[in-house]
């Protein structure tokens, strides 16, 4: 099945260590989107691919990187993680951006900073 | 700024009866796109349900319906025949040509 996948599931760094989170997709969708979702929050869009135009929120610390080498594959990158970074980070895909096509998330990955 | 807002924290439905969450939203565009999504504990978020706005016809999809009220910016979901496995988070989402937001979240419970 299409799918979007991220890894890990569960993601433990120490304080201000480098961590990197990885997401996938089988959908050919051209956006892929990463969010924050702190426990019992919204999700807080943090930044888009377009294709390859990367497309940054104005309030997403410089902390926070990404990276899409491919259609395939995004990568969310942390520099220096501090304990308010704990949180479950969703990775979606659509079809196309901030449009009537739905997001597909994946699991998420549940960030630990200790 | 586009906000959107669920005045409901939490809710709870007897299983088989028919709960109403609530959305709201503010814009000043004409032209924009709404949807229901679902997040079941530790599982992936879900699209539930979608309404465009230049769409007068409210969705349907199965047990789930909304009624949209453009003039009043107001946007809410109807759970049918409600099941256990409805018991979720379910958040509300507006977006547009260049802007996507959740709302709040409303923490749904089923009750056997």
């Amino acid at each position: 099945d299409a799918m979007v996948i991220q890894n890990p599931r569960y993601q433990v760094t120490q304080f201000g260590k480098p961590v990197t989170l990885s997401c996938s997709q089988t959908l050919n969708h051209n956006v892929m989107y990463w969010y924050q979702q702190k426990s019992s929050q919204a999700p807080k869009l943090l930044f888009h691919y377009y294709d390859k135009d990367f497309n940054n929120e104005a309030d997403t610390p410089d902390n926070f990187q990404s990276r899409r080498p491919n259609t395939s594959f995004c990568f969310l990158d942390i520099r220096s993680p501090g304990l308010g970074d704990a949180a479950m980070y969703l990775c979606a895909t659509s079809r196309g951006v901030y449009s009537n096509q739905p997001q597909h998330f994946g699991d998420g990955t549940r960030l630990s900073i200790l | 700024a586009q906000t959107v807002t669920q005045s409901q924290p939490e809710m709870s439905v007897q299983e088989a009866e028919t709960v109403t969450l609530s959305c709201t939203y503010d814009t000043s565009e004409s032209d924009y796109y709404l949807f229901w999504y679902k997040q079941p504990p530790s599982r992936q978020m879900i699209l539930v349900i979608r309404q465009e706005a230049y769409k007068q016809q409210n969705a349907t999809e199965n047990r789930f319906s909304v009624n949209f009220q453009k003039a009043a910016k107001s946007f809410s979901l109807k759970i049918s025949d409600s099941q256990l496995g409805d018991a979720a988070m379910y958040f509300c989402a507006y977006s547009t040509g260049n802007q996507f937001y959740f709302g709040t979240g409303t923490s749904l419970t089923v009750i056997p």
